[in-house]
C-alpha cells in the first residue's frame, strides 16, 4: 500500500512568488492535512480538508490556501511569498476526520521543503 | 487554549542507557487524544503511539513504554537500553476529538544516542 506521497521534494522560490505543493494521501482516505515545520515555531497546523470540504483551519494569513479533489488529493497554495514561509511542508492523511470514527493515527508524508529567497 | 511542552529541547545519551522524553499537556476538554511521533533526518513524522483521556493504562511495546498520568497532565516517553537508531526528533501532540485531525504539537525533543 502506498503511502502519503509530496510532491514536489524541494522547492525554491523568490520572495513575491506563489506556489502549489500536491499531496496524494493514501487510498482510501478521505481527510488530509496540512502543517508547516520551522526552527522557530515548530509544526503548526495550516488546515484539514476531508471530502472535499475544508474541515478546520490554523491560526495562518489568508494567503495560505488549499483545496481538495473528489479523488481525495489536495493542494495548499502560498500566494505572495515572504522569507518567512521558508519551511518543510508536511501533510498527512487519515481514513476519517476526527477521532471517533476509528482514526488511530495520522499519516505524514515526506514533506516539501521550500526555499524563499 | 490547547498546549504542549516538551520541556526538554535536546538529550544526548550513550547507547544502552535508557532515557525519558517528557510530555506537559494542557486543554479543559475532557475528551481529548495525544500522540507521540518520531521525525528521523528523512522527515516524515513516524507514528508512535495513541492513548485517550479516558483510558491510562501505561503501555509498553518492546523497549518503548509510555505513562500518562491526567493527574499531572503528563505523558512521557522512555526508550530503554537505547540504540544509535532511536536518535531522532520526537514529538509529543494532543487532539480534541471536535477538532478534526488537527494535531497540537510540542516544540519537540531532539535525541542523540551515541555508541
Amino acid at each position: 500500500k502506498a503511502g502519503v506521497t509530496q510532491t514536489p521534494r524541494y522547492l525554491i522560490k523568490t520572495r513575491g512568488q506563489q506556489v502549489t505543493l500536491s499531496c496524494s494521501p493514501i487510498s482510501g482516505h478521505r481527510s488530509v492535512s496540512w502543517y508547516q515545520q520551522t526552527p522557530g515555531q515548530g509544526l503548526q497546523f495550516l488546515f484539514e480538508y476531508f471530502s472535499e470540504t475544508q474541515r478546520n483551519k490554523g491560526n495562518f494569513p489568508g494567503r495560505f490556501s488549499g483545496r481538495q479533489f473528489s479523488n481525495s488529493r489536495s493542494e495548499m497554495n502560498v500566494s505572495t511569498l515572504e522569507l518567512g514561509d521558508s519551511a518543510l511542508y508536511l501533510c498527512a492523511s487519515s481514513p476519517q476526520t476526527g477521532w471517533g470514527w476509528g482514526n488511530t493515527e495520522a499519516f505524514f508524508g515526506q514533506g516539501t521543503r521550500l526555499t524563499v529567497v | 487554549a490547547q498546549k504542549v511542552t516538551q520541556a526538554q529541547t535536546e538529550i544526548s545519551v550513550v547507547e544502552k542507557e535508557d532515557v525519558t522524553l517528557d510530555c506537559v499537556y494542557e486543554t479543559r476538554d475532557t475528551t481529548y487524544y495525544l500522540f507521540w511521533y518520531k521525525q528521523p533526518p528523512s522527515g516524515e513524522l513516524v507514528f508512535l503511539i495513541r492513548r485517550n483521556s479516558f483510558d491510562e493504562q501505561n503501555e509498553i511495546s518492546g523497549r518503548y513504554s509510555w505513562n500518562f498520568q491526567k493527574s499531572t497532565s503528563s505523558f512521557n516517553f522512555t526508550i530503554t537500553a537505547s540504540q544509535v537508531v532511536d536518535s531522532a526528533v520526537y514529538f509529543c501532540a494532543l487532539t480534541l476529538n471536535q477538532a478534526g485531525t488537527a494535531l497540537i504539537f510540542g516544540k519537540g525533543t531532539t535525541l542523540s544516542v551515541s555508541s
